[in-house]
């Protein structure tokens, strides 16, 4: 079956990075692409971007550009996501989600189980 | 952008009710629009993909309708289970998620 597994809760100070892992497992890692998501607490779902792990081509959202990059790793089946210059804003739980799909035009049918970034000094 | 508004934000319900989620595309989307239900501390679960279809292993009490611009969700009888908040997503160009809307007990 499939299975997004993310790393573990992160604490970080303004000004640092944060790389938050996506392991999957259960199906041809190849053959989706993947997207992150992020959650501020008690807000809605924000679309950070997206990454091809067939051909590693990439899409950020405007408003995080130029601080997110987005990689994947077909040695280990694992996707990351890094965040930098962090900001108090950037406190959200993030995750990762599978595109049902090798590229855009498709929903999201598979989600990791969410990281907890907190951004405090 | 594209930009997804949702209707209601909230809505309170009964067990038994039926319930309709409207989104609201900025620009039409063809069926390219997608339903997540959601629950406190757990991460979103796909419902509904291309407008009206229901993924596998969700109840037939959840359906989608619409084309366009204009999209519902409905559940024909909540059920204790549905509580939850729901959201809209286009993936006509990229993605953009409405801003959610939680359904809760009466």
């Amino acid at each position: 079956q499939v299975q997004l597994v993310q790393s573990g809760p992160e604490v970080k100070k303004p000004g640092a990075s944060v790389k938050v892992s996506c392991m999957a497992s259960g199906y041809t890692f190849s053959s989706n692409a993947f997207s992150w998501v992020r959650q501020a607490p008690g807000q809605g779902l924000e679309y950070m971007g997206w990454i091809s792990a067939y051909n590693g081509e990439t899409h950020y959202a405007q408003r995080l550009h130029g601080r997110v990059t987005m990689t994947t790793d077909t040695s280990t089946n694992t996707a990351y996501m890094e965040l930098r210059s962090l900001r108090s804003d950037d406190t959200a739980v993030y995750y990762c989600a599978r595109v049902a799909g090798v590229g855009a035009y498709r929903p999201f049918d598979y989600w990791g189980q969410g990281t907890l970034v907190t951004v405090s000094s | 952008d594209i930009q997804m508004t949702q209707s209601p934000s909230t809505l309170s319900a009964s067990v038994g009710d039926r319930v309709t989620i409207t989104c609201r595309a900025s620009q039409s989307i063809g069926s390219l629009l997608a339903w997540y239900q959601q629950k406190p501390g757990k991460a979103p679960k796909l419902l509904i993909y291309k407008a009206s279809t229901l993924e596998s292993g969700v109840p037939s009490r959840f359906s989608g309708s619409g084309s366009g611009t204009e999209f519902t969700l409905t559940i024909s009888s909540l059920q204790p289970d549905d509580f939850a908040t729901y959201y809209c997503q286009q993936y006509n160009t990229l993605w953009t998620f409405g801003q959610g809307t939680k359904v809760e007990i009466k």
